[in-house]
């Protein structure tokens, strides 16, 4: 079975530019989670969505980001314009809460390794 | 508000000994969710355990095993005989029902290397 996919993974930028993020989740997921990891601040959950809907966008630096899930098996993360301060790994993670318990476990992919030059 | 403190940064240990990463959590609800997640050098984050508030028994999952304790909110992780493949960042991680549980919330991880 596939696991998350995120693409690209590994994107070089200068500052000003565009930056688009990938991923797909794992087919049957329902909840996805964008978080970032960097060295200072460690792994911070940016936003998430259950059922294509965001839930909790609290984490979200500033008005540079923006996130979109248009289907169940697709979403983006996007930062406009990039700063170097927005360098670090991005993380996309998947889970499929229901049943007894109230949440399922978080499955990452791989990581985007942004660097804004 | 919920917190998560890994108070070792880094830890070094030779092959086959036994090792400890401590995890010392805050929270306000009654209800959370304690988890333990592997970055190996590769990068990717691998999920290990899940732990809610009301199961305070330990577990044993060959040479990994953990100890929950809510008296001194903790939720400690044990590598027995430990080996190379081991050698990685390991973070603790909770999340609360209010918050709808499905808010991780992570500690800052602590560098496990084994030494040959």
């Amino acid at each position: 079975d596939a696991g998350v996919i995120q693409s690209p993974r590994h994107e070089v930028t200068e500052m000003g530019q565009e930056v688009t993020l990938r991923c797909k989740p794992i087919s049957g997921h329902n909840s996805l989670f964008w978080y970032r990891q960097t060295m200072m601040r460690g792994l911070e959950l940016l936003i998430y969505f259950n059922n294509n809907v965001p839930i909790d966008d609290s984490g979200m630096p500033e008005d540079r980001f923006s996130a979109k899930m248009p289907n169940a098996s697709f979403s983006t993360l996007k930062i406009q314009p990039s700063e170097p301060r927005d360098s670090a790994v991005y993380f996309c993670a998947s889970s499929s809460p229901g049943g007894r318990a109230v949440f399922d476990e978080q499955f990452f992919g791989p990581g985007t390794r942004l660097t804004v030059l | 508000a919920q917190k998560v403190t890994q108070a070792q940064t880094e830890i070094s240990v030779v092959e086959k000994e036994d090792v400890t990463l401590d995890c010392v959590y805050e929270t306000r609800d009654t209800t959370y969710y304690l988890f333990w997640y592997k970055q190996p050098p590769s990068g990717e984050l691998v999920f290990l355990i899940r732990r809610n508030s009301f199961d305070e028994q330990n577990e044993i999952s060959g040479r990994y095993s953990w100890n929950f304790q809510k008296s001194t909110s903790s939720f400690n992780f044990t590598i027995t005989a430990s080996q190379v493949v081991d050698s990685a960042v390991y973070f603790c991680a909770l999340s609360e029902a209010s918050q709808g549980a499905q808010k991780l919330v992570f500690g800052q991880g602590t560098r496990l290397t084994i030494n040959p």
